[in-house]
């Protein structure tokens, strides 16, 4: 079953502008974590933010987590077209098991 | 430094036909490991989990087995392969322990005719 569900489903922006993205999940979680994953590639991790951290930065990277919510949103500033590529949150519910959501397509126009 | 290996990288196989899939980590011992399906333009569904040699956690029913003969390799097989294996196959692995991250290897396409 998936647990997160990214939102939007896709999204285009021009080099230079910020990308936000949105995770939501369903259960109580020990950490969340985003990855990316360029086309027909592996994933690739990015960050990770435990769930009693509200806000974590990495580089151009900044994500922030709502456990009364149960959301996280991904913000990528001054976006570059090495960017584009599709995010996914993933959670830990129990364990190190990871559950993934659909994913946000990202795509950045030089 | 880690590295994580998987062959072959794109398959073509018929229904009906066996399947196995390898995976590998370098430079790391004991990790947990995992194997992921991915249908296209879909997020990714958890296979196998195994956190040591032997020890396999299946979970969804389905077609499909996994094995860990050796710490760092990873099988995935099929005696029969359905049109609905059809996917990305990943493999990843991780520390354990309090270290949730995890790597992922450059991923298998195969596609059953």
């Amino acid at each position: 079953s998936q647990q997160g569900e990214e939102d939007p489903q896709a999204l285009s922006i021009q080099e230079g502008e910020n990308a936000t993205m949105n995770c939501s999940y369903k259960t109580s979680i020990n950490n969340l974590q985003w990855y990316r994953q360029n086309s027909g590639r592996g994933l690739v991790h990015l960050i990770l933010i435990r769930s009693n951290e509200r806000e974590k930065h990495s580089g151009r990277l900044r994500v922030t987590l709502d456990t009364s919510k149960k959301s996280s949103s991904l913000l990528i500033t001054a976006s570059r077209a090495a960017d584009t590529a599709s995010y996914f949150c993933a959670t830990a519910p129990y364990g190190d098991k990871l559950i993934f959501g659909t994913g946000t397509r990202l795509q950045v126009f030089p | 430094s880690q590295t994580i290996h998987q062959w072959p990288a794109t398959l073509v196989q018929p229904v009906g036909s066996p399947l196995s899939l390898e995976c590998t980590v370098e430079g790391t011992s004991n990790p947990n490991l995992y194997w992921y399906r991915q249908a296209a333009g879909r997020g990714l569904q958890l296979l196998f989990y195994s956190v040591g040699i032997g020890q396999i956690s299946s979970e969804v029913p389905q077609n499909l087995s996994a094995s860990r003969p050796q710490d760092r390799q990873f099988i995935l097989s099929s005696k029969k392969l359905l049109l609905s294996d059809s996917g990305f196959y990943l493999c990843a692995w991780s520390e354990g322990g309090d270290s949730y991250e995890q790597y992922f290897g450059p991923g298998t396409r195969l596609t059953v005719t």
